[in-house]
């Protein structure tokens, strides 16, 4: 059974439209996280969260807002959308830090922007 | 912020033989370095990791080499099989953030018979 559960696996959404993407991890850990995987960036970081603060935020664009609500949540709501928006995006987690112990990866949301 | 160069982008060898994946970052502060496999459709998932403290880490036929001095660190896969064929991630993290592990581009392995 997957411990990170992202919804939806997929999703259409059409230019100038707003998406959320869902992200719950049931491992217990502290810190969260937002990667994008396209063709041309492949894993790109987004944000990182640790008990529910904002650690980092490599988004230029403000149309990119994650949002959490409890401890293992981490929403991502992307506004206006643009086909360059169109990737994989990969929740992730960790107990504590990047760099003291293992990130695990969702299954990721394939969006696609027409 | 971190930059990690991994190459090389693809990568075929034949099965049995040895396959080796290099990576180089910028942040000397940086202080941990995973590999990860991702095979089509399926999320990565790590395989392999060392810590600065480590110049040399194996796990069954993985091998992780850590050079601090030149920022390098790379994997290598002896005696592959066709169930190694995957894209290879390597990162780095613990530089100017510890909530950051910023991937290297990727490396495509395809083992062949």
């Amino acid at each position: 059974d997957p411990k990170i559960i992202q919804k939806p696996k997929y999703l259409v959404a059409v230019t100038g439209s707003e998406k959320i993407l869902i992200c719950e991890q049931y491992l217990g850990h502290n810190a969260m996280y937002w990667y994008r995987q396209s063709a041309k960036k492949p894993l790109e970081f987004m944000f990182s969260y640790s008990y529910q603060k904002l650690m980092d935020n490599q988004t230029a664009s403000s149309r990119f807002q994650p949002q959490s609500s409890k401890k293992n949540h981490l929403d991502l709501q992307i506004t206006a959308l643009k086909p360059d928006d169109s990737a994989t995006y990969f929740c992730a987690s960790s107990q504590e830090t990047a760099n003291t112990g293992q990130l695990y990866f969702g299954e990721g949301s394939k969006l696609t922007v027409l | 912020g971190e930059q990690v160069e991994q190459l090389p982008s693809i990568l075929r060898v034949q099965e049995g033989s040895s396959a080796s994946i290099n990576c180089s970052y910028e942040d000397s502060a940086s202080n941990y370095f995973p590999w990860y496999k991702q095979e089509p459709g399926e999320n990565p998932k790590l395989i392999i990791d060392i810590r600065s403290n480590m110049e040399r880490k194996q796990i069954q036929e993985l091998i992780v080499l850590l050079d601090k001095k030149a920022k390098r660190f790379s994997l290598h896969i002896t005696d592959t099989q066709p169930g190694d064929s995957a894209m290879y991630f390597c990162a780095a993290s613990g530089g100017g953030s510890n909530y950051k592990l910023t991937f290297g581009k990727g490396t495509l392995l395809t083992v062949t018979p």
